[in-house]
């Protein structure tokens, strides 16, 4: 079964600064997806970047950025300019395509990290 | 257009009762899918539907079920409650697959098992 892991419990930076949250995942299988996702404390898990693992490009959305790097199964999250509604807790999460062979199952999220972005 | 929508957000059951959560996904979306978030675990999958039927199902006792309607609504059932079963419960909802097309999730049911 695959595994993320999360080693940063919790960041704080200062407002417009830019924060890199780290992520390792473990599988056998070669085509996945991977995904980070940003709940504050409104409770709602939203998307904030996606990567598919056969694109050599890595991902961007604005101020977000991630460094996928496939043969060390690591996928962080940049986050440049910095701003305080960023603060919230953020998940790496896998999933395997429905076509990769490792079955249809769900997100397998890291624990987090807890961002807070203080002004 | 609205999201997916979760009922109801909080609830407080009975240790022995039975609990149904309920998810009306985005319109048009046909995947839905249910995570289980605590602080000792994290989130962890439950299950996910589509078109009607369970496409896979989490390492979860058989006291937790879950089903689709042709509508996509989609309901979470926990018979009897343990301790244990307090947690967030989120509805994620997908075009068709998730990976390709992206997770839209709920807010949430705050489920507290007394």
């Amino acid at each position: 079964a695959q595994t993320v892991t999360q080693s940063q419990p919790e960041m704080s930076v200062q407002e417009a600064e830019t924060v890199t949250l780290s992520c390792t995942y473990d599988t056998s299988e070669n085509n996945y997806y991977l995904f980070w996702y940003k709940q504050p404390p409104s409770r709602q898990m939203i998307l904030v970047i996606r990567q598919e693992a056969y694109k050599q490009q890595n991902a961007t959305e604005n101020r977000f950025s991630v460094n996928f790097q496939k043969a060390a199964k690591s996928f962080s999250l940049k986050i440049s300019d910095s701003q305080l509604g960023d603060t919230a807790m953020y998940f790496c999460a896998f999933r395997h395509t429905l076509y990769s062979g490792g079955g249809a199952d769900g997100l397998t999220f890291g624990k987090g990290t807890h961002l807070i972005i203080q002004p | 257009k609205a999201g997916v929508t979760q009922t109801p957000r909080y609830l407080i059951k009975t240790r022995g009762q039975q609990v149904t959560l309920s998810c009306s996904p985005i319109s048009g979306h046909r995947s839905v899918s249910w995570y289980q978030q605590t602080p000792g675990q994290g989130l962890q999958f439950l299950f996910e539907y589509f078109s009607e039927t369970q496409r896979n199902k989490g390492n979860f006792p058989g006291r937790f079920s879950g089903r689709q309607f042709s509508n996509s609504r989609s309901e979470m059932n926990v018979s009897t409650l343990e301790l244990g079963d307090s947690a967030l419960y989120l509805c994620a909802s997908s075009l068709r697959d998730g990976a390709n097309y992206g997770y839209t999730f709920g807010s949430g049911t705050r489920l507290t098992v007394v």
